[in-house]
């Protein structure tokens, strides 16, 4: 069974400039989250997505984050404009629905530097 | 918010040594889970406990949810080279859009 993927990797801006960030999560799976991850931190949710949905995006700075999932399976995360405090891994995850949703399984991140 | 206060914040022991670290919170979770972050990877789930007072296993881990729900610890016995990472606890917050909110992490670094 394939992961979640992510894209890119790796990316360096500089503050003001714009930014997405690329998630596709494990097939069927209902749920999809964005989390950011500061150096020397845990994860933080940003976003969780049932569906194509919204169910909570209360830490989300929405003056400069957005995200959105067409369809029900791919994401995408946008920062416009950065600011040099971004600087981290945003990390996407999906988890199947039904009971066990409190499994999330984790892509392997993005990291962000913004210079 | 809530907040959990993972410790110790980094550990250095040696090959076969067992490790223990925990988890403390403020506020009740009915779920605990405890992640492992390789660099450049995302964290993977190790051991999920579901009821207080659980104390669940999987291989040279075992991970006990407390009695009082806001606390829960990992051991690890005999470490391996390979259990090099940074452990996470986390908990999963009451009702409504179930959230994860995650500890700060324990770096755990083994001298062969």
């Amino acid at each position: 069974e394939a992961g979640v993927a992510q894209s890119p990797r790796y990316k360096i801006i500089e503050k003001r400039q714009s930014v997405a960030f690329w998630c596709n999560p494990i097939s069927g799976h209902a749920t999809l989250y964005w989390y950011q991850q500061i150096l020397g931190q845990g994860p933080k949710l940003l976003i969780q997505f049932q569906n194509n949905g919204v169910v909570d995006d209360s830490q989300l700075p929405k003056d400069r984050f957005s995200a959105e999932r067409l369809k029900g399976v791919d994401s995408t995360l946008k920062i416009q404009p950065a600011k040099l405090e971004d600087s981290a891994v945003y990390l996407c995850a999906s988890s199947p629905q039904g009971p066990q949703t409190d499994t999330q399984y984790f892509g392997p991140g993005t990291r962000l530097t913004v210079l | 918010g809530q907040q959990l206060n993972q410790s110790p914040q980094s550990m250095f022991i040696q090959e076969g040594e067992d490790v223990s670290m925990n988890c403390t919170s403020s506020s009740i979770f009915n779920t605990w889970l405890w992640y492992k972050q390789d660099p450049g990877e995302g964290p993977v789930l190790l051991i999920a406990l579901y009821k207080a007072g659980e104390l669940t296993s999987n291989g040279r881990l075992t991970a006990q949810f407390g009695i009082t729900r806001k606390d829960s610890f990992l051991n690890i016995s005999a470490s391996i080279p390979s259990d090099v990472g940074i452990y996470f606890c986390a908990g999963l917050s009451l009702g409504g859009a179930q959230k994860l909110v995650f500890g700060q992490g324990t770096r755990l670094t083994i001298n062969p």
